[in-house]
């Protein structure tokens, strides 16, 4: 069954380093979303990203992140200047409307800890 | 976004059916409910969704009031391996690429 991937699994960094958080979502899906989880609350939406322009964010995604889709596989969210508060499970997420099924499929996460 | 009210959490004995209700008092007609669900250190997981009709997949099933204004998940035959936080979500289903807005959801504890 095909799966969104994410890489690393655990990434430790310093305040003020930036950090590439990597997906590979599923090949023939169309939406792309990040959503981050700070450990012991809810899960919460960054941004989501269509036909290569963010289509939603929320207040979260300020100007210190970004994402990008660089090649036809990948998706990356960037955090410019980590702060303390950046440390969480980062989940990736795709979804293909195409069969107008609204199912969202989520990686595995990323655990980011700044120090 | 449309609120729905889930209990913090339940517990259920293996291999007995749980039922996890949700209220949603002030649904729109195109919302469609959606239940996820977070197994421990894993990502969220969707399990079903529906509009007004019962729904059943391999997973469980949704049972939904007449009136819409709440909605039950089924699990037939509970495993350890259902333990987990389940999230009752509604989203506008004219716009099926919205985003997901979690709550703090139901976490459903298996008694072995």
């Amino acid at each position: 069954e095909p799966e969104v991937t994410q890489t690393p699994s655990h990434q430790v960094t310093q305040m003020g380093q930036e950090v590439i958080l990597r997906c590979v979502p599923i090949s023939n899906h169309l939406y792309f979303y990040w959503y981050r989880q700070i450990l012991g609350q809810k899960v919460e939406f960054l941004v989501s990203f269509y036909n290569n322009e963010i289509s939603e964010k929320s207040e979260i995604f300020d100007d210190q992140f970004s994402v990008e889709r660089p090649d036809g596989s990948n998706f990356t969210l960037k955090i410019r200047s980590t702060k303390l508060e950046d440390s969480a499970m980062y989940f990736c997420a795709s979804s293909d409307l195409r069969g107008y099924s609204y199912e969202q499929y989520f990686g595995p996460g990323t655990r980011l800890t700044v120090t | 976004d449309a609120k729905t009210t889930q209990p913090n959490s339940m517990e259920s004995n293996e291999e007995e059916p749980v039922h996890l209700p949700c209220n949603h008092s002030t649904i729109s007609g195109t919302d469609y409910i959606h239940w996820y669900r977070q197994l421990p250190s894993q990502g969220p997981e969707y399990v079903i969704h529906g509009l007004t009709s019962n729904v059943n997949n391999r997973m469980a099933s949704l049972a939904i009031a007449e009136d819409r204004k709440s909605s039950t998940l089924i699990l037939h035959r509970a495993t350890l391996r259902d333990a987990a936080v389940y999230y009752c979500i509604l989203r506008d289903g004219d716009f099926g690429n919205e985003k997901l807005t979690f709550g703090t959801g139901t976490r459903l504890t298996i008694i072995p």
